[in-house]
């Protein structure tokens, strides 16, 4: 069975500085997707970022990025010129390319200090 | 905005009672996904339909069951309700392989 495993309960950033969350997963496939939410306080789930597995290069979303490493199952978020408005829960996600189901990380709740 | 919708945003029941909640997808979105987030399991996958008909089964409680109609909009049925159904429920819809979240039911049960 596949698994996700965001091991940074809490993180804190400095506004304006850069901060890179952590996200591991296990499975056996090779062909998969993977992403990142963002749920802020008023507990909407936000899509982020979106990463195919047969893609070599990272994604970039505007001040998201990712680095995807294959090999080593890991899929870390990078958050730069970090704002006030990035506070929030981020959750890693995984889904096989053979089913439309979601796996879910236990999360990272992000904190920006001005 | 998603442009995903569920109604209620929230519910306050009692133990042992049903409550149904509702979700429509985003136009022309076919699939409809169920997910709980409750603060001891996290955000579990329930279960998804496509265009009418049940696709995919996750950690669904048999007291719990859902459908899907014609209009394409979906409801998840809760039974027998205990305290630790409590949870934050959410529905998404997807295109292209990106789901897209409505903002939640949040229950209760007293």
């Amino acid at each position: 069975a596949q698994t996700v495993t965001q091991s940074q309960p809490e993180m804190s950033v400095q506004e304006a500085e850069t901060v890179t969350l952590s996200c591991t997963y296990d499975t056996s496939e090779s062909d998969y997707y993977l992403f990142w939410y963002k749920q802020p306080p008023s507990r909407q789930m936000i899509l982020v970022i979106r990463q195919e597995a047969y893609k070599q290069q990272n994604a970039t979303e505007n001040r998201f990025s990712v680095n995807f490493q294959k090999a080593a199952k890991s899929f870390s978020l990078k958050i730069s010129d970090s704002q006030l408005g990035d506070a929030a829960m981020y959750f890693c996600a995984y889904r096989s390319a053979n089913t439309d189901k979601l796996i879910f990380g236990t999360g990272t709740r992000l904190q920006v200090f001005p | 905005d998603s442009g995903v919708t569920q109604t209620p945003k929230h519910l306050i029941t009692a133990t042992g009672q049903r409550v149904t909640l509702r979700c429509s997808p985003r136009s022309g979105d076919l699939s409809v996904y169920w997910y709980q987030q409750s603060l001891d399991q996290g955000l579990q996958f329930l279960i998804q339909y496509y265009n009418g008909e049940e696709r995919a089964k996750g950690n669904i409680l048999e007291r719990f069951s859902a459908q899907q109609f014609p209009d394409l909009h979906s409801e998840l049925n809760l039974s027998s309700l205990e305290l630790g159904d409590s949870a934050l429920y959410f529905c998404a819809s997807s295109v292209r392989g990106e789901q897209f979240f409505g903002p939640g039911t949040r229950l209760t049960v007293l």
